[in-house]
């Protein structure tokens, strides 16, 4: 099975800052790669699919880039309602298997 | 306006069977590339994804848990099902429904409110 290393675990940030959420895989993923926000209390929401696919409704300061086992999430000029816990997530072959998440928090 | 809400027992005992179900609307599970999954997460942890069933009937398990899960969706396509045999104390999280992506079947675009499920004797 495909496993997903997330990193940092934790991250601390002021306004207005660029921060990078790094994501790799066991195994070439082949740019199956998503990445979710997650408020507290709250269900996961989608924030980009197919590694670099905005889903819907999402402000354009959060991308996605990567490829074969390296993957990222950016969120440019951070903002107070980005603090959240941010997963990544493969799907490969029917299986689907998340990272171990970044809490991202305001400096 | 796709919605899924998650149900269950709320708190069980060590060694029974834990059964959710997941009711939606907005969709039919019969449409085809529809997915419907199954997603826990203890509280301050990451999440697992447990199971899918896709427009097709097809069943899909994570395997390291496999032996112990069992996915099943209604006749009408409304509602999923999923049960866990030989429940315990690590299986105590906050589960949740989710269904796939209308233009791929690889991610997960709308998520149920989850349901937390307590496993304690």
């Amino acid at each position: 099975d495909i496993q997903m290393t997330q990193s940092p675990a934790s991250l601390s940030a002021s306004l207005g800052e660029t921060v990078t959420i790094e994501c790799r895989g066991t195994e070439d993923i082949y740019s199956n790669l998503a990445w979710y926000q997650q408020k507290p209390g709250n269900s996961p929401q989608l924030l980009i699919y197919d590694a670099n696919s905005l889903a819907d409704g999402v402000p354009s300061r959060f991308s996605g880039s990567g490829s074969g086992t390296q993957y990222s999430l950016k969120i440019n000029s951070l903002q107070s309602e980005d603090v959240a816990s941010y997963f990544c997530q493969q799907y490969n072959n029917y299986l689907w298997t998340f990272g171990g998440g970044t809490k991202l928090e305001l400096k | 306006q796709v919605t899924l809400k998650e149900s269950g027992p709320g708190m069980l005992q060590p060694s029974k069977t834990l059964s959710l179900t997941c009711s939606f609307s907005g969709f039919s599970l019969s449409t085809s590339g529809m997915v419907v999954s199954w997603i826990r997460q203890p509280s301050g942890k990451s999440l697992e994804w447990l199971a899918a069933i896709d427009w097709d009937g097809d069943k899909y398990y994570n395997p390291s848990l496999k032996s112990r899960l069992t996915v099943s969706k209604d006749t009408s396509n409304t509602q999923v099902f999923l049960k866990i045999t030989s429940v315990d104390i690590a299986d105590t999280a906050t589960y949740y429904c989710a269904r796939s992506h209308s233009q791929t079947g690889s991610v997960f675009a709308y998520w149920g409110q989850g349901t937390l499920v307590t496993v304690s004797s």
